[in-house]
């Protein structure tokens, strides 16, 4: 069971320069958000999607575009990339439904992002 | 909308000592409460969770967490750390909904004296 596939695991882009990155979930949740995480800031919510086809803001999502076109995927854009998001990146997926799991969030490994 | 605070940025503690880790909340309505530790170089895990019922939680490591809804509060607590603790730790709230956001505290990082 892989869980939560995050990749790639690292990036250096320049500024301007546009990119995705992956997430990937075998849990058939209908749950999964993208979240940075800074130093002394801890994760902000950047998008979140409650199922295939529906997305929806976090608290910073400019700069950022989502879709989900199946359960299991849910990439991020960026779409011209700026210093300020250089942050690592954390996806995550839960459960909506079903007992003890319903809300436990399953997180990625991250992805660390430098824009220079 | 819900929010979270963490008021203890960082934390430095000697082996042995007994560890309390605040945290508030605001929402008015009915919320899951959840801890999160991040040990140096990993991913999230999930330490412990509240949904219902005691207001006193039992987690993974000896961990536990008290529920004070008067309060707003869901403080982590651990009557002996140990060295291997050294991590950031992360309080988190949702509206019990299923559809509803998870938002995350700021993070307090423990640090352990051998």
């Amino acid at each position: 069971n892989a869980g939560v596939t995050q990749t790639p695991k690292f990036q250096v882009l320049k500024t301007g320069q546009s990119m995705t990155l992956q997430c990937a979930q075998d849990m058939n949740h209908e749950y999964m958000s993208w979240y940075r995480q800074d130093p002394g800031m801890g994760l902000r919510l950047i998008h979140y999607s409650v199922g295939a086809g529906i997305t929806d803001q976090g608290e910073v999502p400019n700069g950022y575009n989502v879709s989900r076109s199946t359960t299991e995927d849910f990439p991020l854009r960026l779409l011209s990339a700026a210093p300020s998001q250089t942050s690592v990146y954390f996806c995550a997926s839960r459960p909506t439904s079903g007992g003890l799991h319903k809300n436990i969030q399953y997180f990625g490994a991250g992805t660390r992002l430098s824009v220079l | 909308a819900q929010s979270v605070s963490q008021h203890n940025h960082h934390v430095i503690l000697s082996e042995a000592a007994s560890l309390e880790l605040g945290c508030n909340y605001s929402y008015g309505g009915t919320v899951n409460l959840f801890w999160y530790v991040q040990y140096p170089g990993q991913h999230l895990q999930l330490l412990l969770k509240y949904f219902s019922g005691d207001p006193l939680v039992k987690g993974i490591k000896g961990f536990e967490a008290e529920f004070i809804k008067s309060k707003f509060s869901f403080n982590l607590r651990k009557p002996s750390v140990q060295w291997s603790d050294t991590a950031e730790y992360f309080c988190a709230v949702n509206a019990d909904s299923s559809a509803s956001k998870i938002i995350f505290g700021s993070g307090t990082r423990l640090s352990i004296r051998p």
